[in-house]
């Protein structure tokens, strides 16, 4: 069974800096998908970025970009220029590239607070 | 706006009863998921309906069912219910295909008095 461990679970930063969110997993397949997923206060679940396991080039999505280091199982998430907008819960996922077992398997989360 | 639908946004109930939560999945999306996020747990999948037939159960307890239906909306149905299952319930979709991410709905939370 895959795993997926956030060992941090609060971080701070300060508003216009950089940040950078921990996640590792476990898991004996070669083919997935790992995500990070922010969680306002709204409770919406919110797709950040998504990084394909056979790429070798890190996903970036403007001010969002992974670290995705494939053997070590590591994937940290970077916020560049940190936004009051950006605070929020962010759950790292994993998904298999086995269509029949496309479930999400989620660390326990990092509250982000951002200061002004 | 996901796309995807969870009614109702609330509930509050007593133990022992039995809850129906409902989930209407993006247009064309054949894959509805349910998850719970707790405290203690985190986000936890619990079932996976594809097409209206079951694909994937995770640690759903037994007092706990889903279905689909033929217009691909789902049902999650918890019954004898306990203070341990207040919760927040997510509905995702996804469609066919590797390449498919998962939308998720706004949830239902769950409050069992």
């Amino acid at each position: 069974a895959q795993t997926v461990t956030q060992s941090q679970p609060e971080m701070s930063v300060q508003e216009a800096e950089t940040v950078t969110l921990s996640c590792t997993y476990d898991t004996s397949e070669s083919d997935y998908y790992l995500f990070w997923y922010k969680q306002p206060p709204s409770r919406q679940m919110i797709l950040v970025i998504r990084q394909e396991a056979y790429k070798q080039q890190n996903a970036t999505e403007n001010r969002f970009s992974v670290n995705f280091q494939k053997a070590a199982k590591s994937f940290s998430l970077k916020i560049s220029d940190s936004q009051l907008g950006d605070a929020a819960m962010y759950f790292c996922a994993y998904r298999s590239a086995w269509e029949a077992n496309s479930k999400l398997t989620f660390g326990k989360g990092i509250t982000l607070s951002v200061r002004p | 706006d996901s796309g995807v639908t969870q009614t109702p946004k609330h509930l509050i109930t007593a133990t022992g009863q039995r809850v129906t939560l409902r989930c209407s999945p993006r247009s064309g999306d054949l894959s509805v998921y349910w998850y719970q996020q707790s405290l203690d747990q985190g986000l936890q999948f619990l079932i996976q309906y594809y097409n209206g037939e079951e694909r994937a159960k995770g640690n759903i307890l037994e007092r706990f069912s889903a279905q689909q239906f033929p217009d691909l909306h789902s049902e999650l149905n918890l019954s004898s219910l306990e203070l341990g299952d207040s919760a927040l319930y997510f509905c995702a979709s996804s469609g066919s295909g590797e390449n498919t991410e998962a939308f998720f709905g706004q949830g239902t939370r769950l409050t069992v008095v």
